[in-house]
């Protein structure tokens, strides 16, 4: 079954306790992304990887780290979380045809990680 | 920048009635569109997009919707909605024709609400 798989699902820390969030889709997609989710905000971006080892800032990048070492997996790293980092969390995969095409943005999404930072 | 307005926060309709949820964004000239959807502790799923050609698109679950390029909108329309429409509702664009490649961006969501 093509899927996007996020884990944790659910999960509360401290401030200052480094955390990473996973990521992995089975689709063969050239493009993943996180997204946090924000009552009133809509989704924002915080980093999106065109490829293996392409990673770019969305909008919202500050406290988070990304890596794309396969391209099936794509973790969401934050060092040192405070309570703004307190959000819902979606991975997102597309296919993305050839360097230079734009992104199709027919995305699809994992189920979420909602995190809580006290 | 781009950017998506979604008017409405919230809306209430009675199950059977018509629907319209607004969209309006801004930027440049060769916008690809999308609305979604979110049910309840889902991920979103992908109700419909536009890139090019006729203006009226349809969709999954019978929504669909029309772009409107003098007035940069893309409303998303039901005739009847059903009460397993209720869900929170996306529009989202990417600047096909920009240097911001794999940005998508998001409006902040229309909830819908259906009463029996």
């Amino acid at each position: 079954e093509a899927q996007v798989t996020q884990n944790p699902r659910y999960l509360i820390t401290v401030t200052g306790k480094k955390l990473t969030v996973t990521c992995s889709q089975n689709m063969n997609h050239e493009y993943m992304s996180w997204y946090r989710q924000d009552p009133g905000l809509g989704l924002r971006q915080i980093y999106y990887s065109m490829n293996v080892e392409v990673t770019d800032k969305g909008d919202v990048p500050e406290g988070y780290k990304v890596s794309r070492k396969e391209k099936r997996n794509f973790p969401l790293i934050l060092e040192s979380p405070s309570p703004n980092q307190t959000s819902l969390y979606f991975c997102a995969s597309s296919l993305h045809e050839g360097a230079g095409a734009v992104n199709t943005g027919e995305l699809f999404f994992g189920e979420g990680s909602r995190l809580t930072v006290l | 920048a781009q950017s998506v307005t979604q008017p409405d926060i919230h809306i209430t309709v009675s199950e059977g009635a018509s629907l319209e949820l607004r969209c309006n964004y801004s930027y440049g000239a060769t916008p690809y569109l999308f609305w979604y959807v979110q049910s309840p502790g889902q991920g979103l799923q992908l109700l419909l997009k536009y890139f090019s050609g006729d203006t009226l698109v349809q969709g999954i679950k019978g929504f669909e919707a029309e772009f409107k390029r003098s007035q940069s909108s893309f409303n998303l329309r039901k005739p009847s909605v059903h009460w397993s429409d209720a869900a929170e509702y996306f529009c989202a664009v990417v600047d096909a024709g920009g240097t911001s490649y794999g940005k998508l961006t998001f409006g902040q969501g229309t909830i819908l609400t259906v009463h029996p």
